[in-house]
């Protein structure tokens, strides 16, 4: 169970161009999900919390325009990178919280790697 | 001074051998203790948490955390190469945002 997926697992694009990623709980709901950039050889930097229905909350430093989230199911989240340059290139990975554990754990998707030419 | 700190490694081991990873942190508001695995190219699965001081034990993984030290670590015994890896630890204060250290590649040679 809480099972996470995400869709695509790799994207090469054209700078420029936008790109949307998705989320999914396959097999429970989530009310928040969490969206994280990982450079390479470095940790998992969060950069947004979305909560179903609401907007939602960056991080310090996170351009919430050029970084488009969107939570309209309980089980979907997409994140879109608008106008990506090739600084945008990076493994983004989201998690969705299994709402009800004691600590609130986090499941995790398998990432999707993006590459902006 | 970060908030977290975690060697990169690599570290290397023989098949067999005991795995010991730690991290050091500097923020008292943290009230969960982490410990992820992740392969290349993959997303983080979780292998250990824990909420108090002391140690805790889950098959060949043992949990370790010094509140007063702000220091966790985490021991694989019997390592195998399937647990060539990368290990984050991860922590938690209230609310939802997990802190990461920057993870430490392993590699178990058979």
């Amino acid at each position: 169970g809480a099972v996470v997926s995400q869709h695509p697992s790799w994207v090469i694009c054209k700078s420029g161009t936008s790109v949307k990623i998705e989320c999914r709980s396959l097999d429970f709901q989530a009310t928040t999900m969490f969206w994280y950039r990982q450079f390479p050889k470095q940790s998992l930097m969060l950069m947004a919390t979305s909560n179903e229905g609401s907007k939602a909350t960056y991080e310090q430093g996170v351009e919430k325009d050029k970084f488009l989230i969107n939570h309209a199911s309980l089980t979907l989240s997409t994140l879109t990178v608008t106008s990506a340059h090739p600084e945008d290139s990076s493994f983004y990975i989201c998690s969705a919280r299994l709402a009800g554990a004691s600590y609130n754990e986090q499941f995790f998707g398998p990432g999707t790697r993006l590459t902006v030419l | 001074q970060k908030e977290v700190e975690q060697d990169p490694g690599p570290l290397s081991v023989p098949e067999g051998a005991i795995v010991s990873l730690n991290c050091t942190y500097s923020n008292s508001a943290f009230q969960y203790f982490m410990w992820y695995r992740q392969y290349s190219r993959k997303g983080p699965e979780l292998l250990m948490y824990t909420y108090s001081s002391g140690n805790k034990e889950d098959g060949r993984f043992t949990a370790q955390v010094d509140k007063s030290s702000k220091y966790i670590s985490l021991f694989i015994r019997d390592s195998q190469p399937s647990d060539s890896a990368t290990y984050l630890c991860a922590f938690k204060a209230a609310g939802n945002k997990l802190t990461f250290g920057g993870g430490t590649r392993v590699l178990v040679k058979p």
